[in-house]
């Protein structure tokens, strides 16, 4: 089946610093999501990217959805210990009317004040 | 608006032994789907729910797993006999349509430990 790879598995930053993450898949997606989980919750979306190419900001996040449609980065500026959680990738791909959701091992972010 | 809303939040139970969960989707939301999340990894889809018909439920291990939504709304997933293997957090999520970005929100989810 379809597998994500997502680096790196855990961070441990200082607050105020800059982070980055990214996800590379052997298949093609034509959708990339980003998701942040806390724990005890479930995955919540923080950006979504359509187009190949894209570059699209949330506040401090930014993503990119690569040009080949097989990778993605999310970038988090200016860190704050409410950044802490864990930030998974998740390609969508569709076949016919339905539609599936592949989701990365996820980044462990650890944001010491 | 309310959330999805799941229950229980936690069971434990003994291998061999089964165990339901329950999800209530967000009103009005056609599509709903089960995920098992097993520690260090991202959610995994096992079903997939179009009103109160299955769309997708090919990774759903059928020799154990069940999962029904009647009247197309609540829906429960049951493990019979549950295995170790088995222990994982078990999220529910729902959106309008069923295409995730445009509204796919995820249930706290249910922590099932197997001993």
């Amino acid at each position: 089946g379809q597998q994500l790879n997502q680096s790196p598995q855990s961070m441990f930053i200082q607050e105020g610093e800059d982070v980055s993450m990214n996800c590379t898949s052997s298949s093609i997606f034509n959708t990339w999501l980003w998701y942040k989980q806390d724990p005890g919750e479930g995955p919540v979306l923080l950006i979504a990217l359509y187009k190949a190419g894209e570059l699209t900001s949330n506040g401090r996040l930014t993503a990119q959805f690569g040009i080949t449609r097989k990778d993605s980065f999310l970038n988090i500026s200016a860190s704050i210990p409410s950044d802490v959680g864990i930030y998974f990738c998740a390609g969508l791909s569709s076949g016919g009317s339905n539609y599936k959701l592949t989701f990365g091992k996820g980044t462990l972010l650890t944001v010491n004040p | 608006e309310a959330g999805v809303a799941q229950s229980p939040r936690y069971k434990i139970i003994e291998k061999r032994q089964s165990v339901a969960f329950w999800c209530n989707p967000i009103s009005g939301h056609a599509t709903l789907y089960w995920y098992q999340q097993i520690l260090g990894q991202g959610p995994k889809l096992l079903i997939q729910f179009q009103n109160n018909g299955v769309v997708d439920d090919s990774q759903l291990p059928k020799d154990r797993f069940s999962a029904e939504r009647l009247k197309g709304v609540d829906s429960t997933l049951k493990i019979q006999p549950a295995k170790l293997e088995d222990s994982a957090v078990y999220l529910c999520a729902s959106s309008l349509e069923p295409v995730p970005p445009t509204g796919y929100t995820f249930g706290s989810g249910t922590r099932l430990t197997v001993v």
